[in-house]
């Protein structure tokens, strides 16, 4: 059980379209799913909360017009990165938490996305 | 804010040893500390968490200890295997505060 979906697993565009990628709790439901970003080499950088009817939650320094996030139902969750520039080039992880397991912190994290922006 | 640091950046073990990964947190409010394993071009898997009431968990090969005092946890593999060889990463969070900050993680090889 607890499995976590993204789909594409990897992705390519020119520069200035934009991409989206979605996240999907494919066994519970969940209220609340995340957004990470990875870097080669580098630990995973939460960039945004996503909640189930409502608004996005983002960290500092993350552009909310160009990451836009909607998550409109409790097993789905969908990243779209505007106007991609080279610099957006990254993987990009999802995680869910069990909206049954409330009392507990646990994660599950999707496979990634490899999104290289030409 | 929280903040996690992790020890060493790199480790190489022979097959057979043990392999000890130590993180430090900053915030007293933490209570919830998972270890993940990450392979190349995966996403991170949960491998074992602590929570600050107990002070050691362990799974078949797989331990973490907590110091609550010292604001530190080590996750410690015994016999180690090839098949071990991942990047590591620990995290902090606090109850019902959803964010995990992670460490910078640890490259673990583990050498035939």
């Amino acid at each position: 059980g607890a499995v976590v979906s993204q789909h594409p697993s990897r992705v390519i565009c020119k520069s200035g379209t934009s991409v989206k990628i979605e996240c999907r709790s494919l066994d519970f439901q969940a209220t609340t799913m995340f957004w990470y970003r990875q870097f080669p080499k580098q630990s995973l950088m939460l960039m945004a909360t996503s909640n189930e009817g409502s608004k996005a939650t983002y960290e500092q320094g993350v552009e909310k017009d160009k990451f836009l996030i909607n998550h409109a139902s409790l097993t789905l969750s969908t990243l779209t990165v505007t106007s991609a520039h080279p610099e957006d080039s990254s993987f990009y992880i999802c995680s869910a938490r069990d909206i049954a397991e409330s009392s507990y912190n646990e994660q599950f994290f999707g496979p990634g996305t490899r999104l290289t922006v030409l | 804010g929280e903040n996690v640091e992790q020890h060493p950046s790199t480790l190489s073990v022979q097959e057979g040893d043990s392999a000890v990964i130590k993180c430090t947190y900053s915030d007293s409010a933490s209570n919830y500390f998972p270890w993940y394993k990450q392979e190349l071009g995966k996403g991170p898997q949960l491998i074992i968490d602590i929570r600050s009431n107990v002070g050691e968990k362990k799974d078949q090969r797989i331990a973490v200890t907590l110091n609550k005092t010292a604001k530190h946890f080590s996750l410690h593999i015994t016999e180690t295997q090839p098949e071990d060889s991942a990047v590591y990463f620990c995290a902090a969070s606090n109850n019902g505060g959803q964010n995990f900050v992670f460490g910078p993680g640890t490259r673990l090889s583990v050498l035939p």
